[in-house]
């Protein structure tokens, strides 16, 4: 079985800039979560698909985050304009269902906003 | 607000004894609590979880306790081997499904 995809591994960006994040999960997981982890911290989820709809997003910061799953299996997560504070690792995760926390994490990708 | 909480962000053990990681927690609504464990550049993996109505979990080599009149769970390692090096996070089930994660335990084991 293959694991959570994520891309890029590494990006480096200026403030104001923007950034997208691709996430592709297991197949046949109609869950899928974004996080973000800042450096000394545990995982905040910024936002839960189940299939393509949104589950949970009270935690996204709607200004200047947005994240898509059209077809209920990829997603897309943008920031745009980036903040020095947006610098952490973004993990992609995906589940079976909701309330099924044997979550399969991505590597993640490392984002310095500089 | 931090509803979870890893208060050691470092422990240390020698390999074979028994490794004892902490987490604290503030709402008495969680009702259920995991343990995953990370490496270095990989995304975390689910470990072993405790629903709140049990006081312990057992899974080979490791065991969680949950103590809910203190709020406090703990994850029990025997025998530690070095593999087990990572850090692990404690995360709660809060009432809209949604977990909330401490901040971590990195765990070293000593040869």
């Amino acid at each position: 079985e293959a694991g959570v995809a994520q891309s890029p591994r590494y990006k480096i960006i200026e403030k104001r800039q923007s950034v997208a994040f691709w996430c592709n999960p297991i197949s046949g997981h109609a869950t899928l979560y974004w996080y973000q982890q800042i450096l000394g911290q545990g995982p905040k989820l910024l936002i839960q698909f189940q299939n393509n709809g949104v589950v949970d997003d009270s935690q996204l910061p709607k200004d200047r985050f947005s994240a898509e799953r059209l077809k209920g299996v990829d997603s897309t997560l943008k920031i745009q304009p980036a903040k020095l504070e947006d610098s952490a690792v973004y993990l992609c995760a995906s589940s079976t269902s909701t309330g099924n926390y044997g979550y399969t994490f991505g590597s993640g990708t490392r984002l310095t906003v500089v | 607000d931090q509803q979870v909480k890893q208060n050691s962000p470092s422990l240390s053990v020698q390999e074979g004894r028994i490794s004892i990681l902490n987490c604290d927690y503030t709402n008495s609504m969680f009702d259920y609590f995991l343990w995953y464990k990370k490496y270095p550049a990989e995304g975390p993996t689910f470990l072993i979880s405790i629903s709140s109505i049990k006081d312990k979990n057992e899974d080979g080599r490791f065991t969680v306790f949950l103590n809910k009149s203190a709020k406090h769970l703990s994850l029990h390692i025997v025998p530690s081997q070095p593999g087990d090096s990572a850090v692990y996070f404690c995360a709660a089930r809060g009432s809209n499904y949604q977990l909330i994660w401490g901040a971590g335990t990195k765990l070293i084991i000593k040869p």
